[in-house]
């Protein structure tokens, strides 16, 4: 399996920060990757697909960049409704893997 | 407009089977190209993916649990079932039915149906 490992785990940021969140993932993957937020008591949803790309209706504000095994997903101008968890995943191969997620609360 | 809501028994007994239907709307699992998931996530923790079906039938699952996993799909009711065989206190999770597409993300999420397994 590949496995996704996230940093940092947990992030402090203020309204109006720019932030940075971490995937590396144990093999390449390509292209193959994924960024979701999650909301507490929310469903997941998609920001980002093949490393750098927006899901529709994702501001800019969101931004993604990497292949192989290192990817960044950077929030800026936070907001206080981007205050979330984010999950990278890889679907490059079966089985398809998450990494452990990314809290970013509000400092 | 794509939407899946997850239905099932909220509570189960360990050693019961689960089984969760998936019900959609706004596309047909017989269009080439897609397909339709479960993923699970215990509370407080990360996602795990658990399966996969496809358009053609092809079905994917997650190795650490392959032995007890099965899905299904019903394409006259736009259904997709899964079966968790032999359930056990930590596979209570909320459990997301979830759209994608051939080499595309998970796009589209159901709203997820929680499940305790305790006796």
């Amino acid at each position: 399996d590949i496995q996704m490992t996230q940093s940092p785990s947990s992030l402090s940021a203020s309204v109006g920060d720019s932030v940075t969140i971490t995937c590396r993932a144990s093999q390449g993957v390509s292209n193959s990757l994924a960024w979701y937020q999650q909301s507490p008591g929310k469903a997941p949803q998609p920001l980002i697909h093949a490393a750098s790309f927006l899901q529709s209706e994702v501001p800019s504000k969101f931004s993604g960049s990497g292949s192989g095994t290192d990817f960044t997903l950077t929030i800026s101008s936070l907001q206080p409704e981007d205050f979330a968890t984010y999950y990278c995943q890889q679907y490059h191969s079966y089985p398809y893997t998450f990494g452990q997620g990314t809290k970013l609360e509000i400092k | 407009q794509i939407t899946l809501k997850e239905s099932g028994p909220a509570l189960v007994k360990p050693t019961q089977t689960l089984t969760l239907t998936c019900t959609f709307s706004g596309f047909s699992l017989t269009t080439s190209g897609v397909g339709v998931g479960w993923i699970r996530q215990p509370p407080g923790k990360a996602l795990e993916w658990l399966a996969l079906i496809y358009w053609n039938d092809d079905k994917r699952y997650s190795p650490s649990l392959n032995s007890r996993l099965a899905i299904t799909k019903d394409t006259s009711k736009n259904q997709v079932v899964l079966t968790v065989t032999n359930m056990d206190p930590v596979d209570t999770a909320t459990y997301y039915c979830v759209h994608r597409r051939v080499r595309g993300i998970f796009d589209i999420w159901g709203q997820g149906t929680m499940v305790t397994v305790s006796s």
